[in-house]
């Protein structure tokens, strides 16, 4: 079964201390593993794609790396302004048309 | 630059009651989604289109149908609609899955509550 699991469900940081939040799949034959934003009130908005094992890509203080079974989202010294929640999402394996997400990790950044 | 427009914003049914969630993309996007997202549960598919003319089932299509009037626009409608029904719907785009980079826009979202 297609399934997308995201960890931690919430994440509190200190404005200044690093973390990474892990995106965990089982799709056969994926496609791309998609990292999404989302803040309060709004739509997600597209970070980052992913299509193979080993690749990383960065975006000011984010990171997304793939493996095979999993993603990381590595935020390096967040800002309070980083807060939101974040979420993964991947095709379905039974085509490109139908991305399954996980359930999206919040995360809060104080000063 | 409008991206992707959904109506309304917000809606209050009464159970048994219908109603239809209006979606426009102005980015000339081929394919076209509903999702709808509920706490701890993530973004589910009820329906897609890919291409103008053509709608297929998502994860959770019960209780829902929709209409992609033309490329710009997808409609979902509620026939009957129930509490379970209470949620956040996402209407989003993509301009060609097929092509492997299937990034979705989306838009701001229609929250509904059905008492």
């Amino acid at each position: 079964e297609d399934q997308v699991t995201q960890s931690p469900e919430a994440l509190r940081l200190q404005e200044g201390e690093s973390s990474s939040l892990n995106c965990s799949y089982t799709v056969s034959g994926l496609r791309g593993l998609f990292w999404y934003r989302q803040d309060p009130g709004k739509g997600p908005e597209f970070l980052f794609t992913l299509y193979s094992a080993g690749e990383e890509k960065e975006k000011e203080r984010l990171k997304a790396t793939l493996t095979k079974k999993e993603s990381f989202l590595h935020i390096t010294a967040p800002k309070p302004e980083d807060s939101a929640t974040y979420l993964c999402a991947a095709p379905f394996s039974g085509g490109y048309n139908k991305l399954i997400f996980g359930a999206g990790t919040r995360l809060a950044v104080h000063p | 630059n409008a991206g992707v427009t959904q109506t309304p914003k917000f809606q209050v049914l009464k159970t048994g009651q219908s109603m239809t969630l209006q979606c426009a993309q102005d980015m000339n996007h081929n394919s076209m989604y509903w999702y709808r997202q509920d706490p701890g549960m993530g973004l589910r598919l009820i329906y897609y289109s890919a291409s103008e003319g053509t709608t297929d089932k998502g994860e959770v299509p019960n209780g829902y149908n929709v209409s992609r009037l033309n490329k710009r626009e997808f409609s979902l409608r509620l026939e009957s609609a129930a509490p379970s029904q209470t949620s956040v719907y996402f209407c989003a785009s993509s301009p060609d899955p097929s092509s492997g980079a299937n990034v979705l826009t989306f838009g701001a979202g229609s929250r509904l509550t059905v008492l």
